[in-house]
């Protein structure tokens, strides 16, 4: 089955720490996003990559940055610039040749700074 | 910018009806989702409208009026597994495709 795979699913992390989540899908999309949740706000968007070796950043792009070297991946590192990064992460991939043309996410890592 | 606005939480009974409004104010506009999303999981598709009019499929529905910034997702018959987080997203007209925006959520209490 076609998917996206998020790993891990919990993750701690030290300040000063960088550390890098994957993310990668086997749906042969184009297109691949970061979003960040926390309690009580939407999804915000931290960065996206509409093609192989492109990116741009989001609304809340500071303290991460990512890389797109192959369409299946797209890794998101929060660096020690991030401030607050405790939340919960997802991945998506953007269907963008059938209707309804959505996205497709991963199940998510939680991020925790102890 | 963008700003979607949807109720925090809603709660009802087994087996009853219930509507998650969501309005929203964008620069443009290129479609409206709706996604389920169980507490510590992937948020899953359930709707999508670009056209005004109401979209059915099974058990949910979704309603979008565009000149009034207006949606809505309707879930009919509702079962103790429809508990979760409803999220309202909408694609920014300057975009032909992706970066959705994405409303705070509605948190759906069903009660036996």
């Amino acid at each position: 089955d076609g998917g996206i795979t998020q790993s891990p699913k919990y993750l701690f992390r030290k300040e000063g720490q960088n550390v890098t989540l994957s993310c990668e899908q086997n749906l042969n999309h184009d297109a691949m996003y970061w979003y960040r949740q926390d309690p009580g706000q939407g999804l915000r968007l931290i960065y996206y990559s509409q093609i192989v070796n492109d990116f741009q950043k989001g609304d809340i792009a500071e303290g991460y940055s990512v890389s797109r070297e192959k369409k299946e991946s797209f890794p998101l590192t929060v660096t020690s610039a991030q401030k607050n990064p405790t939340a919960f992460y997802l991945c998506a991939a953007e269907n963008r040749d059938t209707p309804p043309y959505g996205y497709t996410f991963g199940s998510g890592t939680r991020l925790t700074v102890v | 910018g963008q700003n979607i606005d949807q109720p925090t939480e809603m709660t009802a009974t087994e087996g009853a009806i219930v509507q998650i409004n969501c309005t929203y104010q964008t620069s443009g506009f290129n479609g409206l989702f709706w996604y389920q999303q169980h507490a510590g999981e992937a948020p899953t598709f359930l709707s999508y409208n670009v056209l005004d009019g109401l979209e059915e499929k099974g058990r949910f529905s979704s309603f979008l009026s565009r000149s009034k910034g207006y949606s809505y997702l309707l879930l009919k018959e509702l079962q103790m597994k429809d508990s979760a987080s409803y999220l309202c997203a909408v694609r920014d007209g300057s975009d032909s495709w992706g970066k959705l925006q994405f409303g705070a959520g509605t948190q759906v209490v069903v009660t036996p």
